[in-house]
């Protein structure tokens, strides 16, 4: 079974000061992660996705997620927030190992950059 | 390139009525999904599909049909809308392998 967190419903973030929203995951095997953001009104768009290899992955616009196995967390990050990055994010896992290719997505965490 | 393109965008039925949604995707994608979105409850996946002639239900979904009879384009049916069917819907599409999901701007479904 494949399982997410995201543990803030929601985080609020000075403009220019860094940003982190936090997501946690649970898999039997090796995890596919994926961070999506959602603009009022609109659909969600891919930012970035931890497959193997480096644990610090970068995505668009400025924003890079760490994956850590030991405390099954991909939290994503912005080392200096922007009032257009006020949107929901959700976090998205794939058990890959368990044959999986139907992501289970977080309930989201609303992100508000105050200027 | 369009995308993944749902139709349509905006609806308001009144209880028992039905009505079809309609997903189409440009990109060649195997695998399709229908989920519904409600505050605080996330993303609920309601059928899926991985390939033209297949289908599959999700975490919701009952009270909803689905069919596939092309590659491109993903149908999600209500037989008989229900005031809890209210919601936003979305389409997404997945190539094989270890793509992300590409999502539709959503259809807003009002049922009174």
């Amino acid at each position: 079974a494949q399982s997410v967190a995201q543990p803030e419903d929601q985080v609020n973030v000075a403009e220019g000061n860094p940003l982190t929203v936090k997501c946690t995951y649970s898999v039997s095997g090796n995890p596919y992660l994926f961070w999506y953001v959602q603009y009022p009104n609109r659909g969600l768009q891919f930012l970035l996705k931890y497959i193997t290899g480096d644990n610090l992955v970068k995505g668009s616009y400025g924003f890079e997620a760490e994956f850590n196995k030991s405390q099954t967390s991909f939290h994503l990050k912005k080392p200096s927030a922007l009032v257009s990055d006020s949107a929901l994010y959700f976090c998205a896992v794939r058990d890959v190992s368990g044959g999986s290719y139907i992501p289970t997505f977080g309930r989201g965490t609303s992100l508000i950059v105050h200027p | 390139n369009a995308g993944v393109t749902q139709t349509p965008k905006f609806r308001v039925l009144k209880t028992g009525q039905s009505m079809t949604l309609l997903c189409a995707q440009d990109m060649n994608h195997e695998y399709m999904y229908w989920y519904r979105q409600d505050p605080g409850m996330g993303l609920r996946l309601i059928h899926y599909s991985v390939g033209e002639g297949t289908t599959a239900k999700g975490e919701v979904p009952d009270g909803y049909n689905v069919s596939r009879l092309k590659k491109q384009n993903f149908l999600l049916g209500l037989e008989s809308a229900a005031p809890s069917q209210t919601s936003v819907y979305f389409c997404a599409s997945q190539g094989s392998g270890l793509r992300e999901l590409f999502f539709g701007e959503g259809s807003r479904l009002t049922v009174l």
